[in-house]
C-alpha cells in the first residue's frame, strides 16, 4: 500500500495518560498534516511540516500536544496527560509542494477513546 | 483565517436524481477548492478539486463550480447511485502558499434506491 498509513488505528487509554500516534505519508510527499476530527464535524486542522520544519501550530494545539517530524519522513503526535475531550479521530493527510497539483491526501486516521 | 459554511448540513435524494450541496468562504486569497468523500469509518478522499483560475470543472457525473465575486462554491452530483451515500465536505486553501485546509462541517449525503 503506497498511501499514507497511521498507528495505531485505535487507542484507548485513561484520562492522564500520554499517548503517540505515528503517520508514514506518501514517499516522495514533503510536506505532512495533522488534522483531529471529531463526529459530525469536518476535520480541524493541528499542524503540519515541510520537510523537517514545522510551520505552523494551530491555537486548538495546547501545551499537552507535540508534534516531530525528525528526519522529515514519518511524523508522530503525542499527547500528554490526555483528557475526555481529546477524544477524536486524529488524521494525518501529506501532499507534494512543487508538484503539479497540491491535493493532500488522507491516511485512515487513529481513534482516541480517553476513558 | 478563514471560514468555510457548508449547506446543507443532510441531503436527501432518490436514486437517479441530482444533488448539489453549496458553500462559502471568506478569505478572498483562497485559490484552491477540494471536495472530499468520506464514508462511515474511512478515510476522506479528494473527489474533485477547482482552482480559482477556472469556474468549472467536470468529471463524469460529478462537478465544481466557483463563483469568485460571490466566494462560493458547489459540488453537483448527476444520476446518483447509492453507493454515493457518504459525508462530503468542501474545504478551501491558498494553494502551496499556506497548507492547512480549511473545512465545511460536512454534508450527510443519502441515496435511496
Amino acid at each position: 500500500d503506497t498511501g499514507v498509513s497511521q498507528d495505531p488505528r485505535h487507542k484507548i487509554t485513561k484520562r492522564g495518560q500520554n499517548v503517540t500516534f505515528r503517520c508514514d505519508p506518501i514517499s516522495e510527499h514533503n510536506r505532512l498534516y495533522w488534522y483531529r476530527q471529531t463526529l459530525g464535524q469536518g476535520p480541524e486542522f493541528l499542524t503540519y511540516f515541510q520537510n523537517e520544519a514545522q510551520l505552523e501550530k494551530s491555537r486548538l494545539l495546547s501545551d499537552r500536544f507535540s508534534a516531530e517530524r525528525p528526519k522529515g519522513s514519518f511524523s508522530t503526535l503525542e499527547i500528554q496527560r490526555t483528557e475526555q475531550g481529546d477524544s477524536a479521530m486524529y488524521l494525518c493527510a501529506s501532499s507534494l509542494v512543487g508538484g503539479a497539483e497540491n491535493e493532500q491526501f488522507f491516511g485512515p486516521g487513529t481513534r482516541l477513546t480517553v476513558l | 483565517g478563514e471560514n468555510v459554511e457548508q449547506h446543507p448540513s443532510t441531503l436527501s435524494v432518490q436514486e437517479g436524481d441530482s444533488a448539489v450541496i453549496k458553500c462559502t468562504y471568506s478569505d478572498s486569497a483562497s485559490n484552491y477548492f477540494p471536495w472530499y468523500k468520506q464514508e462511515l469509518g474511512k478515510r476522506p478522499q479528494l473527489i474533485i478539486d477547482i482552482r480559482s483560475n477556472v469556474g468549472e470543472k467536470k468529471d463524469q457525473r460529478i462537478a465544481v463550480t466557483l463563483n469568485k465575486t460571490a466566494k462560493h462554491f458547489s459540488l453537483h452530483i448527476t444520476e446518483t447511485q447509492p453507493e454515493d451515500s457518504a459525508v462530503y465536505f468542501c474545504a478551501a486553501n491558498r494553494g502551496s502558499t499556506l497548507g492547512r485546509l480549511y473545512f465545511g462541517r460536512g454534508t450527510q449525503l443519502t441515496v435511496w434506491p
